[in-house]
């Protein structure tokens, strides 16, 4: 079975650049999520979606972050304009729906911004 | 929201030695699932076990077992017989049996000393 795939792995960008970020979620799998670690830190939730719709974004900075999840498949996450606070590694994770499935993480992607 | 807290930044442990990852955490309900995850340098967070609430037994997986506390609201995990791959960030994590939301404790840094 195929796990979470992310691209690109890493990414190093100027402030007020850019930039996006792709994840496709283990097949059969609902739910996908995006969280943002910042070094030393744990995972924060940015977006969940479950199928094409998205169940929590509170923690989204919708100013500047943006997330999409076409055909209920993979997903999209964008950052227009970066700020040097937002060099962090972004994981994406997928469950199934059921109330015993863990998550699955991809292998993140680390953003550096100068 | 639900609070997980790991209360140990840091933690080391001689090979062969055993240690103990402490977790509680904050919640009003009775239904709920708990795991610990690894995050090795490589970044990619795997799933060690895992902990249903309504189960009174704690969970083991080979050298990976829990302590868990329902009424303390504690749980934490022991790794026997340490290993140099055991080396990694643990993160302690919270899940609601009515959703899909994980909550992540800010993870403990374990050294393994050949």
């Amino acid at each position: 079975e195929a796990g979470v795939a992310q691209s690109p792995r890493y990414k190093i960008i100027e402030k007020r650049q850019s930039v996006a970020f792709w994840c496709n979620p283990i097949s059969g799998h609902a739910t996908l999520y995006w969280y943002q670690q910042i070094l030393g830190q744990g995972p924060k939730l940015l977006i969940q979606f479950q199928n094409n719709g998205v169940v929590d974004d509170s923690q989204l900075p919708k100013d500047r972050f943006s997330a999409e999840r076409l055909k209920g498949v993979d997903s999209t996450l964008k950052i227009q304009p970066a700020k040097l606070e937002d060099s962090a590694v972004y994981l994406c994770a997928s469950s199934l729906i059921f109330m015993r499935g863990e998550l699955f993480f991809g292998e993140g992607s680390r953003l550096t911004v100068l | 929201a639900q609070t997980v807290t790991q209360s140990q930044p840091e933690m080391s442990v001689q090979e062969a030695e055993t240690v103990t990852l402490s977790c509680t955490y904050d919640t009003s309900e009775s239904d709920y699932y708990l795991f610990w995850y690894k995050q090795p340098p490589s970044r990619q967070m795997i799933l060690v076990i895992r902990q249903e609430a309504y189960k009174q037994q704690n969970a083991t997986e080979n050298r990976f077992s829990v302590n868990f506390q329902k009424a303390a609201k504690s749980f934490s995990l022991k790794i026997s017989d340490s290993q140099l791959g055991d080396a990694a960030m643990y993160f302690c994590a919270y899940r609601s049996a009515r959703g899909n939301q994980f909550y992540f404790g800010t993870g403990t840094s374990l050294t393994v000393i050949p």
